[in-house]
């Protein structure tokens, strides 16, 4: 079951644009939610996480968004560089932490 | 601060082999994870131990793989025999308080 679901595979946005990449998920008891970034031949790395007590998040050009009842969560990337072109996981985990749950990935590309 | 290590980096085994991983965390974390990462999915989580205690393993294949975390730190996973397709990523990671998780470069194996 998919409980975790990126429906865009794939993504490209200008340099100095914005980038959207959006999330759903289905399962009501998911507390905690984050974003990793993953780069060819390498493990997937922590970007930013948001809880269920909060809407919005922001670190640095990284926003995201949390939308409780549409279960719908989405990273904004303001301005776009050429090097965060990656492959972006959504993912997500009860309170408890236990048993995360990833979706399919969206490819980013930022063309210069 | 030394990332997750993995090896082998790869691996070409036939159906009906046997092969195993290891995972060294990053030093002092509790939580160690195993993820299953078939191309064009995200990571699937197999097992999660707490020092070297299992706290969730309901979606490793119990029949033909097995892991354990020695002393609470190095941990491996076995594949006994494998199959077609278990040809995947097999990604390790490991957090300090179950939250934010920090992942090795993974260990692509191929099944023939």
């Amino acid at each position: 079951d998919q409980q975790v679901k990126q429906n865009s595979p794939s993504l490209s946005v200008q340099e100095g644009r914005i980038s959207i990449l959006n999330c759903d998920y289905t399962n009501s008891m998911f507390d905690y939610f984050l974003w990793y970034k993953k780069y060819p031949a390498e493990g997937p790395t922590f970007l930013i996480s948001i809880s269920s007590i909060k809407d919005k998040n922001e670190d640095g050009r990284f926003t995201v968004f949390l939308n409780k009842s549409a279960k719908h969560l989405s990273l904004h990337i303001v301005p776009s560089q050429p090097g965060d072109s990656a492959v972006y996981f959504c993912a997500a985990s009860p309170y408890n932490n236990n048993d995360m749950r990833f979706g399919a990935g969206t490819r980013l590309t930022v063309k210069p | 601060e030394a990332g997750v290590a993995q090896s082998p980096r790869y691996k070409i085994i036939e159906k009906r082999q046997s092969v195993a991983f290891w995972c060294n965390p990053i030093s002092g974390h509790a939580t160690l994870y195993w993820y299953q990462q078939i191309l064009g999915q995200g990571p699937k989580l197999l097992i999660q131990f707490q020092n070297n205690g299992v706290v969730d393993d309901s979606q490793l294949p119990k029949d033909r793989f097995s892991a354990e975390r020695l002393k609470g730190v190095d941990s491996t996973l076995k594949i006994q025999p494998a199959k077609l397709e278990d040809s995947a990523v097999y990604l390790c990671a490991s957090s300090p308080r179950g939250d934010e998780q920090y992942f090795g470069p993974g260990t692509r194996l191929t099944v023939t």
